[in-house]
C-alpha cells in the first residue's frame, strides 16, 4: 500500500542551526502539506503547497521556514535557525482530496 | 479561527464497555475525518464522513457527521485493549489545510 515516508525519523540538533526534513509524497497525490505536533499538544497546520508552490501558510511558518519540491518526487521543510521551541513532531502528508495520508513523522531535538 | 473542540480529553474504560466521543465546532466543513495516532508515531485514517447525517461503520466503530457538518461522534462498541490510543478528528474544507480536534486520549483496561 502507498505511503508518505520522512527522513530522518530522529534529529538532534543545536539551536540556531539549519535543519531540513524530508518526505517522499504517495506517488500521484498533488497536495502536500507539512504539520507539526509539540509533545502532549494538538496536530498543528503548518503549510500547505500545490503546483509546485505554497497554497496556504499558519502564523507559526514564519520566516525561518521554507519548503520545496526539488525533483518530481521529494518535498522538504527547511528550519533555516532552530529554535528551542522548534522541537517537536514534524509530521509531512499528502492528499488525494479530501483525505490525507501522514508519515511516521521526524523527531527533532533542539539542544 | 477554526475550531475543533473535542470531549472528553481522556477516557479510562475496562475492556467490553463502549464508549462515545463528541468532535464540536461553530464552523462548517465539507468534509470530517477521524484519526488514530499511537505515540511516536503518525496519524492514521479511520474514516472520512462528507455527508451531513452520514453514519460509517468500521468493525465495531461508528462514525456520525452532524446534519449541519459541524460535529460528529465517534462510537466504539465493546472497547478492546488494542482501541487504545489517541484519537483526533480533523475537519476540512475542500482543498484546504485540515483543522485538527484537541485529541481524545482512550485508555482501555483488559
Amino acid at each position: 500500500e502507498p505511503e508518505v515516508t520522512q527522513t530522518p525519523s530522529h534529529q538532534v540538533t543545536q539551536m540556531g542551526q539549519e535543519v531540513i526534513l524530508r518526505c517522499v509524497p504517495i506517488s500521484n497525490h498533488l497536495y502536500f502539506y507539512w504539520y507539526r505536533q509539540i509533545l502532549g499538544q494538538k496536530v498543528e497546520f503548518l503549510v500547505s503547497f500545490y503546483n509546485n508552490e505554497i497554497s496556504e501558510k499558519s502564523e507559526i511558518f514564519d520566516d525561518q521556514f521554507s519548503v520545496e519540491r526539488p525533483d518530481g518526487s521529494n518535498f522538504t521543510l527547511k528550519i533555516r535557525s532552530t529554535k528551542l521551541e522548534d522541537s517537536a513532531m514534524y509530521f509531512c502528508a499528502s492528499s488525494a482530496v479530501p483525505e490525507l495520508f501522514f508519515g511516521e513523522g521526524s523527531r527533532l531535538t533542539v539542544l | 479561527t477554526q475550531l475543533l473542540e473535542q470531549s472528553p480529553q481522556f477516557l479510562s474504560i475496562q475492556e467490553g464497555e463502549n464508549l462515545t466521543v463528541y468532535c464540536n465546532s461553530s464552523s462548517v466543513f465539507s468534509s470530517l475525518q477521524w484519526y488514530r495516532q499511537e505515540p511516536g508515531e503518525g496519524p492514521v485514517l479511520l474514516v472520512t464522513v462528507v455527508t451531513g447525517g452520514e453514519v460509517k461503520k468500521l468493525k465495531r466503530l461508528t462514525f456520525q457527521f452532524g446534519d449541519a457538518r459541524k460535529d460528529s461522534s465517534l462510537h466504539i462498541t465493546a472497547a478492546q485493549p488494542g482501541d487504545t490510543g489517541l484519537y483526533l478528528c480533523a475537519g476540512g474544507r475542500n482543498t484546504d489545510k485540515l483543522i485538527f480536534g484537541t485529541g481524545t486520549r482512550l485508555q482501555v483496561f483488559p
